[in-house]
């Protein structure tokens, strides 16, 4: 099994700031997801990743999968309190349905 | 709207009970999953199916069952409840080709054993 740290776990911060949450593992994915959580809801999916390298843009969030597709990041600019969430990365392992995800991370966007 | 519904938002459960959590989804999608979800461990998967009547057990396994029979629903049994599976318990499913496709989630359900 797959283990996904993610890093930090916790962030609070002001409205306007940039933050960066990492996802990070020994093991190798055929595709990274990252989803967002709000209170009393399930989470929400919010990307895909498949390749090495590869970036994609929603908004003000940046998504990057590391070239030997073990570790990601999400990169928020400019942020708002409707940011606010829990974070979380998940990872598939070879061409399985099977989802693993990470430790989550709690953010906090304050005006 | 497609959506995953779970029966209960919250539930609270005597020590010993045998407990039934249910999932109905209306998207037609082969693949269900309970996972559960604890601070700072994000969540784990307990149990999955990828047909009717087929389980495979998930990384926690132990303490549970569960019970596909027909596509749209998927029960996760607690056999007898204990103090220690008092979480939040999430079901999600997706369809079996989109293989970079996304779970879709229930809004959760919180179970407290007492």
């Amino acid at each position: 099994t797959q283990l996904l740290e993610q890093s930090p776990q916790f962030l609070s911060i002001q409205e306007g700031e940039n933050l960066t949450v990492y996802c990070n593992s020994s093991s190798v994915f055929s595709s990274l997801q990252w989803y967002r959580q709000e209170p009393g809801e399930g989470p929400v999916l919010l990307v895909t990743v498949v390749t090495g390298g590869e970036v994609k843009k929603l908004k003000r969030l940046t998504f990057q999968f590391g070239d030997a597709r073990k570790d990601s990041s999400l990169h928020i600019t400019a942020a708002q309190p409707g940011d606010t969430g829990l974070y979380l990365c998940a990872g598939r392992e070879g061409g399985g349905n099977k989802l693993t995800f990470g430790t989550g991370t709690q953010l906090k966007v304050e005006l | 709207d497609v959506k995953v519904t779970q029966s209960s938002r919250y539930l609270v459960k005597r020590t010993g009970e045998k407990v039934f959590l249910e999932c109905v989804q209306d998207m037609d999608h082969e693949n269900m999953f309970w996972y559960r979800q604890d601070p700072g461990l994000g969540l784990r998967l307990i149990y999955f199916s990828y047909d009717v009547k087929m389980k495979e057990k998930g990384d926690i396994p132990e303490g549970y069952s569960v019970s596909r029979e027909k596509k749209e629903r998927f029960s996760l049994i607690l056999e007898s409840a204990s103090t220690n599976q008092t979480s939040m318990y999430l079901c999600a499913s997706s369809l079996w080709i989109r293989r970079t496709g996304g779970y879709t989630f229930g809004s959760g359900t919180r179970l407290t054993v007492v």
